[in-house]
């Protein structure tokens, strides 16, 4: 089966300007998630989307980062205006269910975000 | 709020070594237990889980045990090899909520 597919792979941009992302999940998938990923830490959950409806966004700083996940299938993550702090990988995931607690999750490679 | 403790990295082994990367974790309730791992250029992927206290979840040669009395999850390997290079990713599941991730543990295994 095709895996989740992100893009672009890489960005660099300076602080101020905007940036969009990409995500295509795996087909049927119903929950799709984007993670924050700084260098030397975990994955930071930022937004998790059941079908089309957000179920999660309590991490997401929405003065700066917004998301949104059209017709339950393809999202897209903005951020506008960027920061240096936002330097980091940001990544899609995807699951079958609805946060189940052994649900296997199924992730792309990422995009690598630079601000300068 | 529920956290995950990794043993710090960067981990180098020579091939046919024994592993073993700690994980503690601190959460209310019973949560499942995940080891993701991230080759490089790669996505997160996932290696192995357990659900309950006392399961254990293997993959690959690769073994990890639930251990409620010292909420812990150690990843074990008797014998590594250099395709096992990566970073690895201990996480937590508890119900109703979203995973939560340790800050990852990299191993370099050098022929």
């Amino acid at each position: 089966e095709a895996g989740v597919a992100q893009s672009p792979r890489y960005k660099i941009i300076e602080k101020r300007q905007s940036v969009a992302f990409w995500c295509n999940p795996i087909s049927g998938h119903a929950t799709l998630y984007w993670y924050q990923q700084i260098l030397g830490q975990g994955p930071k959950l930022l937004i998790q989307f059941q079908n089309n409806g957000v179920v999660d966004d309590s991490q997401l700083p929405k003065d700066r980062f917004s998301a949104e996940r059209l017709k339950g299938v393809d999202s897209t993550l903005k951020i506008q205006p960027a920061k240096l702090e936002d330097s980091a990988v940001y990544l899609c995931a995807s699951s079958w269910g609805v946060g189940q607690p052994n649900e296997k999750l199924f992730f792309g490679s990422g995009t690598q975000l630079s601000v300068l | 709020g529920d956290s995950v403790t990794q043993m710090e990295g960067p981990v180098t082994l020579s091939e046919e070594a024994f592993l073993t990367i700690n994980c503690t974790y601190t959460a209310t309730g019973y949560p499942s237990l995940f080891w993701y791992v991230q080759y490089p250029g790669e996505g997160l992927q996932l290696l192995l889980k357990a659900t309950k206290a006392d399961d254990k979840g293997s993959n690959k040669g690769f073994e990890a045990t639930y251990r409620k009395e010292t909420t812990s999850f150690h990843l074990e390997k008797g014998s590594v090899q250099v395709s096992d290079s990566a970073v690895y990713f201990c996480a937590l599941n508890n119900y109703g909520q979203n995973f939560v991730f340790g800050p990852g543990t990299r191993l370099s295994v050098l022929p």
